[in-house]
């Protein structure tokens, strides 16, 4: 089955705390972004990928590191997480971003707290 | 930055009942993708609209790009409880970034 797998659904942790949240999709999608959801916010993009060792910042990538390593992993790494850092997190894949209709498959969410 | 605006951000209505929600911008869109999230879930895409006027329906679902390609509709005809959900409108910018608006909730009550 075709899907983007984002582990863990949900986490608790503290401040500074070191933390990683891992997204894995199996589509062989050269495209990844991650996204945190806050309420009356929307999406936000945080940081994408458009193909093994290429990067770049979203609109909202303070406090966040990512790394594509292997095409299929996408993880977000907060080195010292804060509490304006508790959200919904999503990972997204597509196939490419060259398309503008290109459709985006979401993971399930990780519903992240910093105490 | 390219903002979407959605309305309303929150509706409540009987089963049966009709509604349209709205995505606005200030700037053109090169195309408009509509997403549905439910509880507990990541957003799916329901629909991608690129030509200004263009209509596209799925089931009781009908949307509706602008002629100026500067906002979007989703009529829902005869809602059902199961069309309960945040509905997200997005869109693919060339600088391979995606804008999400911050969605309107729907609750459709039985």
């Amino acid at each position: 089955e075709a899907q983007v797998t984002q582990n863990p659904r949900y986490l608790i942790t503290v401040t500074g705390k070191k933390l990683t949240v891992t997204c894995s999709q199996n589509m062989n999608h050269e495209y990844m972004s991650w996204y945190r959801q806050d309420p009356g916010l929307g999406l936000r993009q945080i940081y994408y990928s458009m193909n093994v060792e290429v990067t770049d910042k979203g609109d909202v990538p303070e406090g966040y590191k990512v790394s594509r390593k292997e095409k299929r992993n996408f993880p977000l790494i907060l080195e010292s997480p804060s509490p304006n850092q508790t959200s919904l997190y999503f990972c997204a894949s597509s196939f490419t971003e060259t398309l503008a209709n290109e459709k985006l498959f979401f993971g399930s969410g990780t519903q992240l707290s910093v105490l | 930055t390219q903002l979407l605006e959605q309305s309303p951000q929150f509706l409540s209505i009987q089963e049966g009942e009709n509604l349209t929600v709205y995505c606005n911008s200030s700037s053109v869109f090169s195309s408009l993708q509509w997403y549905r999230q439910e509880p507990g879930e990541g957003p799916v895409l329901l629909v991608t609209v690129v030509t200004g006027g263009e209509v596209k329906k799925l089931k009781r679902l009908t949307f509706q790009f602008g002629d100026a390609r500067k906002d979007s509709s989703l009529h829902i005809t005869a809602a059902q409880p199961g069309d309960t959900g945040l509905y997200l409108c997005a869109q693919r910018t060339g600088g391979f970034k995606t804008i999400f608006g911050a969605g309107t909730r729907l609750f459709v009550k039985a």
